[in-house]
């Protein structure tokens, strides 16, 4: 069963554009959403996370909407560059349990000038 | 700071031998390390769970005595696969949680390629 549902899997944004990448979980026991960019071949890198008791979070072109009440998340990228082109993870950690997340299925994004 | 490597990066072997991949945590000490693995274009599935000093807690359907971790010291865990075969052939990535920081933080390291012939 996935605990963390994640859509698009591909998404083609054009340059300057706004990419938005959908996550849903049903858990509310979950106490913390990162989203994670992933590199052909590379780990997956920390990118933005936020916590149930905030709806939005922005870190430069980065933006977290958090809906507890839907219990649905959203990573959003604005002015999109050819450089965003990865796969992104959106994760939610379970608590009490080492810190163990649970990670959506990852969208591929492709930026094209 | 919260840096992860993994070496190595990359292995080929051959099927019946086995392979051991480290992970560690090179500026800070970690309490707790992750392995997952990676088949191409799909997401992280969690292996197993390692806390320094104790026996790994593997996720169902992880075969324990063929995937054996080791956390001997809180800056090293290692991840050994016994009599390898095809299908172990995926991409093996550690994180690390850092005892100090935030607890929701986890720290990934830069994956190893393994290739079993």
């Amino acid at each position: 069963q996935q605990q963390v549902k994640q859509s698009p899997q591909s998404l083609i944004v054009q340059k300057g554009g706004i990419s938005i990448i959908n996550c849903a979980y049903e858990n509310t026991a979950f106490d913390y959403f990162p989203w994670y960019q992933q590199f052909p071949g590379k780990g997956p890198a920390l990118l933005i996370a936020i916590r149930p008791d905030v709806s939005e979070k922005k870190e430069g072109r980065f933006t977290i909407s958090f809906n507890k009440s839907a219990k649905q998340f959203s990573l959003h990228i604005m002015d999109s560059q050819p450089g965003d082109s990865a796969t992104y993870f959106c994760a939610a950690r379970q608590p009490n349990t080492g810190n163990q997340f649970y990670f959506g299925t990852g969208t591929s994004l492709t930026v094209i000038p | 700071g919260a840096v992860v490597s993994q070496h190595p990066s990359w292995v080929i072997c051959k099927s019946g031998t086995s392979v051991k991949i480290e992970c560690r945590s090179l500026d800070f000490q970690a309490t707790t390390m992750f392995w997952y693995r990676q088949f191409p274009k799909q997401s992280l599935m969690l292996m197993a769970t390692s806390n320094e000093g104790s026996k790994a807690t593997y996720e169902q359907g992880v075969e324990k005595d063929k995937f054996l971790i080791n956390h001997a010291s809180l800056t090293l865990s290692t991840l050994t696969v016994t009599s390898a075969h095809p299908e172990d052939s995926s991409f093996y990535i550690c994180s690390a949680r850092d005892r100090r920081g935030a607890a929701y933080e986890q720290y990934f390291g830069p994956g190893t390629r393994l290739t079993v012939t």
